[in-house]
């Protein structure tokens, strides 16, 4: 049982560049989330999906796409990178219980 | 969600109960207040929740006053592996679909650092 897992867990990307980010949970929780932290800084929500086929906008969405290619996997796009995205992104997913949420370990993203 | 306002760091002696402190005092009849934390840059980790009782698990003890305003979060036998950013959160607990899009919002959280 491995929980959230996101891949890669390491990536430099040249301004400009585009890249996926994967995040799959085998828990079979219905919410999955995409957060970024930045160095020194709590996590801030770009998106999130309540349920399998559907999508919603957190707090910092510009720059980001997500989509929830089903139960199990959620992916956030980056299109153009910018040097602002640097960033490490987690991914969450939860169930419908008070204690229920689950992070990912983590991808670390350098934007040069 | 209620906002949250937390120290910005502690120390704490090895050994020695770590006591942190949350300000919570816009928090409403439905919300819940929960505490992760988030050793080294890892995904952060759910230690406790509770409503207006306090709450006790393997981990940690939550004590909330009884106005609800502010919560202390105690560790017990603090452990050099319990350095870590601690958040205090406070959200509506129930199935996302009811809960109007509340989800957890994270702040700047505590930084408690267990010294030999």
């Amino acid at each position: 049982n491995a929980g959230v897992t996101q891949t890669p867990k390491f990536q430099v990307l040249k301004t400009g560049q585009s890249m996926t980010l994967q995040c799959a949970q085998d828990m079979n929780h219905n919410s999955m989330y995409w957060y970024r932290q930045d160095p020194g800084m709590g996590l801030r929500l770009i998106y999130y999906s309540a349920s399998e086929g559907t999508t919603d906008k957190g707090e910092v969405p510009n720059g980001y796409n997500v989509s929830r290619l089903n139960k199990r996997e959620f992916s956030l796009r980056l299109e153009s990178a910018a040097p602002s995205q640097t960033s490490v992104y987690f991914c969450a997913s939860w169930i419908d219980r008070v204690d229920g949420y689950t992070f990912g370990s983590g991808t670390r993203l350098t934007v040069v | 969600d209620a906002k949250t306002t937390q120290p910005t760091s502690m120390d704490c002696a090895e050994g020695r109960a770590a006591n942190l402190p949350c300000n919570h005092s816009t928090i409403s009849g439905n919300e819940y207040v929960y505490w992760y934390r988030q050793i080294h840059s890892q995904g952060p980790q759910y230690i406790i929740h509770g409503l207006k009782n306090n709450e006790t698990n393997e981990m940690a003890s939550l004590i909330i006053t009884e106005d609800r305003k502010s919560s202390t979060l105690i560790l017990p036998h603090a452990t050099l592996r319990d350095t870590a950013v601690y958040y205090c959160i406070v959200r509506v607990a129930g199935r996302y679909e009811e809960t109007s899009g509340s989800r957890l919002t994270f702040g700047e959280g505590t930084q408690l650092t267990v010294n030999p």
